[in-house]
């Protein structure tokens, strides 16, 4: 299947500081993706739908000015965690969608926040 | 998108056929049932679909009711590294509102 990878696999950031997360369709073009962050023993929760060239939709509770996303090119999605503080501390998810609409995950990113 | 419910989780020796059940008895006509596993601190990895019809591939099998209210996943022969969470989604198959959410999933510990 599809492949989408991220980057980095796992970040250890000071509070205050801002973090990106990168997200890569390597062998597709994703005109959407979207964004999970998923907490120990839960389940995934979409934070937001990234479609290229357009600006990001953000579920209810997800603060846009915080968790910036830039959706420039079909390949590339990146999340930045502005201003980290420890409750941001999570795994990140990304997941490309095809021009078929099949959905494939990244491996995600683990952000620890100190 | 139709809710679904699932056991929070499950167990199965190894080598034995594990079948994770998943109601949604609200999906609609055009809505597909659709399985996502998630190994300890990976991303989901697709394992099938189907709307209404059986379907079977090199990872898994989808039984469907006839009336579409449920569906079991099965692992025909388990092993140790099936260990994950288990998520059952019904979706739409194609469109740009459709949006993906997950539910709690069923958590399946395979054992020697």
């Amino acid at each position: 299947g599809a492949v989408v990878s991220q980057h980095p696999s796992w970040v250890i950031c000071k509070s205050g500081t801002s973090v990106k997360i990168e997200c890569r369709s390597l062998d597709f073009q994703a005109t959407t993706m979207f964004w999970y962050r998923q907490f120990p023993k839960q389940s995934l929760m979409l934070m937001a739908t990234s479609n290229e060239g357009s600006k990001a939709t953000y579920e209810q509770g997800v603060e846009k000015d915080k968790f910036l996303i830039n959706h420039a090119s079909l390949t590339l999605s990146t999340l930045t965690v502005t201003s980290a503080h420890p409750e941001d501390s999570s795994f990140y998810i990304c997941s490309a969608r095809t021009i078929t609409y099949e959905q494939y995950f990244g491996p995600g990113t683990r952000l620890t926040v100190t | 998108d139709a809710k679904t419910t699932q056991p929070t989780s499950m167990d199965c020796a190894e080598g034995r056929a594990a079948n994770l059940p998943c109601n949604h008895s609200t999906i609609s006509g055009n809505e597909y049932v659709y399985w996502y596993r998630q190994i300890h601190s990976q991303g989901p990895q697709y394992i099938i679909h189907g709307l209404k019809n059986n379907e079977t591939n090199e990872m898994a099998s989808l039984i469907i009711t006839e009336d579409r209210k449920s569906s079991t996943l099965i692992l025909p022969h388990a092993t140790l590294r099936d260990t994950a969470v288990y998520y059952c989604i019904v979706r739409l198959l194609s469109g740009g509102s459709y949006i993906p959410t997950f539910g709690r999933g069923t958590s399946l510990i395979v054992h020697p």
